[in-house]
């Protein structure tokens, strides 16, 4: 059965840092992975797709990379802002087609 | 993007009563959405399957007479919480992916926050 771990769970951080969040899953053979943003009491946003073929994906300020073979995926954040502050989810889809497997999430916040 | 809504937003019942929950895909039509639950603190729990004209699939744990999905049609799937219980205040979500070429991302409806009193 698939496990898909993030770490840390919470991370707070001053405005204008890099950071990084980890994404770790145990069952390599997956389809593709999601990064998604969750505010507080809100549904899920999707903040970047990496097929199981890709190694990185890259949208404005973030940027995802995908090790399969190791099964770990990153997601930095650069120059990070207050704004960004939520939990962020890793999911893993094992085929096409098939439901998400989620992380329980990196809870974000980035201060003044 | 593709688009998914819910209906409602939020609903609060009392312990007992029924609710029903919908999943709709505004552009596009999906033969398969899925239902998660999230409980506060907690990560996504997939629920169930639905399909299109054929019995929804459900995860270990999950109890489908409790929770019954229909999937009426290419655009909409429902969820009925029956006999509600305060154990079963949760977030719930629905996701579905346009159909087409791979590699297309999961849309996932805003969520529906449920409260049995």
């Amino acid at each position: 059965k698939q496990e898909v771990t993030q770490i840390p769970a919470a991370l707070s951080v001053p405005e204008g840092e890099n950071l990084v969040l980890n994404c770790s899953f145990t069952d390599s053979a997956i389809y593709n992975l999601q990064w998604f943003r969750q505010d507080p009491g809100k549904g899920l946003t999707s903040l970047l797709l990496i097929q199981s073929s890709q190694r990185e994906q890259t949208s404005g300020r973030l940027n995802a990379s995908l090790d399969k073979s190791s099964g770990r995926s990153t997601l930095y954040i650069a120059a990070s802002q207050p704004g960004d502050s939520a939990t962020y989810l890793c999911a893993v889809e094992a085929n096409s087609g098939y439901a998400l497997n989620f992380g329980k999430g990196t809870s974000l916040l980035v201060t003044p | 993007g593709a688009v998914v809504s819910q209906h409602p937003s939020w609903v609060i019942c009392k312990s007992g009563t029924s609710v029903k929950i919908e999943c709709r895909s505004l552009d596009f039509q999906a033969t398969t959405m899925f239902w998660y639950r999230q409980f506060p603190k907690q990560s996504l729990m997939l629920m169930a399957t639905s399909n299109e004209g054929s019995k929804a699939t459900y995860e270990q744990g999950v109890e489908k007479d409790k929770f019954l999905i229909n999937h009426a049609s290419l655009t909409l799937s429902t969820l009925t919480v029956t006999s509600a219980h305060p154990e079963d205040s949760s977030f719930y979500i629905c996701s579905a992916r346009p159909p087409g070429a791979s590699g297309y991302e999961q849309y996932f409806g805003p969520g529906t926050r449920l409260t049995v009193t």
